[in-house]
């Protein structure tokens, strides 16, 4: 398996609370990848990152931030909370561009009250 | 910009019957394909991918896909399926020197005893 590690697995936080969620990698990959799983939306990409500093925006980035200051390190931040971001999210890894196969972790759940 | 369809979101079989699962693809360069498979409280996993050259792909546990592109699709198969394949099979899409991999809404397998 891939050594990819989220955390937490797990987490329950009220709305208007700052959440930061972490990908953890050990393969030294090029590519970091953040995701949210919804039913009837499947996997849809929120931010994304091709080195360290270096970002961009996915499809549905609004009220997410992300960090990379380490290769092997890939933060989402949700600012503020709110229960639209209830939702399993997913990081993966890629080594190098469009043609290698991603590699996901276990993903996280997330819970807005 | 490239966007995957996935036409249905449930797909029940009878154990050792046969299945396709559809997926088409929308892009205006040339694109690498994929499915992944996320079986119960799971992350993603590949089952293959076309990146180039014959356009029947094999994967693990005995699916194919087909990649035809004036149809602009790229099919799921599996001859005989089992009650293990219950999962959700995702379809993605990358583009030609894109870093963005970008999902279908999944198609839920149920194998019916």
């Amino acid at each position: 398996d891939a050594g990819i590690t989220q955390s937490p697995r797990h987490k329950v936080t009220e709305t208007g609370t700052p959440v930061t969620l972490r990908c953890h990698q050990t393969e030294n990959h090029r590519y970091m990848y953040w995701y949210r799983q919804d039913p009837g939306h499947g996997l849809r990409l929120i931010h994304y990152s091709y080195g360290v500093k270096d970002t961009d925006k996915g499809e549905v980035s609004d009220g997410y931030s992300v960090s990379r200051s380490k290769t092997e390190d890939f933060l989402l931040t949700l600012e503020s909370a709110t229960s639209s971001q209830t939702s399993v999210y997913f990081c993966a890894i890629r080594a190098r561009d469009a043609h290698t196969e991603a590699f996901f972790g276990q993903g996280t759940r997330l819970t807005v009250v | 910009a490239q966007s995957v369809t996935q036409l249905d979101s449930q797909v029940p079989v009878f154990e050792e019957a046969p299945v396709e699962l559809r997926c088409n693809y929308s892009s205006s360069v040339s694109v690498y394909l994929f499915w992944y498979v996320q079986y119960p409280n799971q992350g993603l996993q590949l089952l293959l991918k076309y990146l180039s050259g014959s356009t029947l792909v094999k994967g693990i546990n005995g699916f194919e896909a087909e990649f035809n592109k004036s149809q602009t699709s790229f099919h799921l198969r599996k001859p005989s399926v089992h009650i293990s394949d219950t999962a959700e099979y995702f379809c993605a899409v990358s583009e030609f020197g894109n870093e963005k991999l970008t999902f279908g809404t999944g198609t839920r397998l149920t194998i019916i005893p």
